[in-house]
């Protein structure tokens, strides 16, 4: 079956890095990949999308790369605020379905400043 | 827009009890969907539905019911309450086709269940 993982259950750093999220997925060749950030009490809110053809999508200081031979997509978010502090969550979609998504278990980014 | 709305904010049930969670869309989106989310296991699809009449099991529908008279509204019963149904629960829409990124589901702002 189709699994996916986030590698970190947490990831703490300083105001002003590169924080850098990591999702891998196992038995699916997704045509796209999702990420959205939840913060809590609330919602996941869509963030950006990226294709199986696409390398790379920015916006603003955010960026996904999909590397579909390692089956992975890395989640940046550059010149870090503690505003950006929230749990993101990658999401394929499930294989057959009417555009099912199967999300991963979050990782909780924490900002200090 | 209001976007997705979900009521209750909150509710607590006693086992056995039955009751329904509302959800509402007001983007004309065909897709539609239930997910609950427990610490450690992430968002799970219960139902969904791809237009009026139409619903389907996701990968957790034991214990609830759903129906879609209407493009608006989906809402998800709970027939006989459980404990192990304590948890939030969130719905979501999206449109079924559309130009750009036509898979970004938008999320409503969740009912937090509890069951004693």
């Amino acid at each position: 079956s189709q699994k996916i993982e986030q590698n970190s259950e947490a990831l703490n750093i300083q105001e002003g890095k590169t924080a850098t999220l990591t999702c891998n997925y196992t038995n699916y060749s997704p045509a796209y990949l999702q990420w959205y950030r939840q913060d809590p009490g609330r919602g996941p809110v869509f963030l950006l999308l990226i294709r199986e053809n696409e390398k790379e999508k920015r916006k603003e200081r955010l960026k996904v790369t999909f590397d579909t031979t390692l089956k992975q997509s890395l989640f940046h978010i550059t010149a870090s605020q503690p505003a950006d502090s929230a749990t993101y969550l990658c999401a394929l979609e499930e294989g057959g379905s009417q555009g099912n998504l199967i999300f991963g278990k979050g990782t909780k980014l924490s900002v200090k400043p | 827009n209001a976007g997705v709305t979900q009521t209750p904010k909150f509710q607590v049930l006693k086992t056995g009890q039955s009751m329904t969670l509302q959800c509402a869309q007001d983007m004309n989106h065909e897709y539609m969907s239930w997910y609950r989310q427990d610490p450690g296991m992430g968002l799970r699809l219960i139902h969904y539905s791809v237009g009026a009449g139409i619903t389907d099991q996701g990968e957790v529908p034991n214990g609830y019911n759903v129906s879609r008279s209407t493009t608006e509204d989906f809402p998800l019963r709970l027939l006989s309450a459980a404990p192990s149904q304590t948890s939030v629960y969130f719905c979501a829409s999206r449109p079924l086709f559309g130009a750009g990124d036509p898979y970004e589901q938008y999320f409503g702002p969740g009912t937090r269940l509890t069951v004693t």
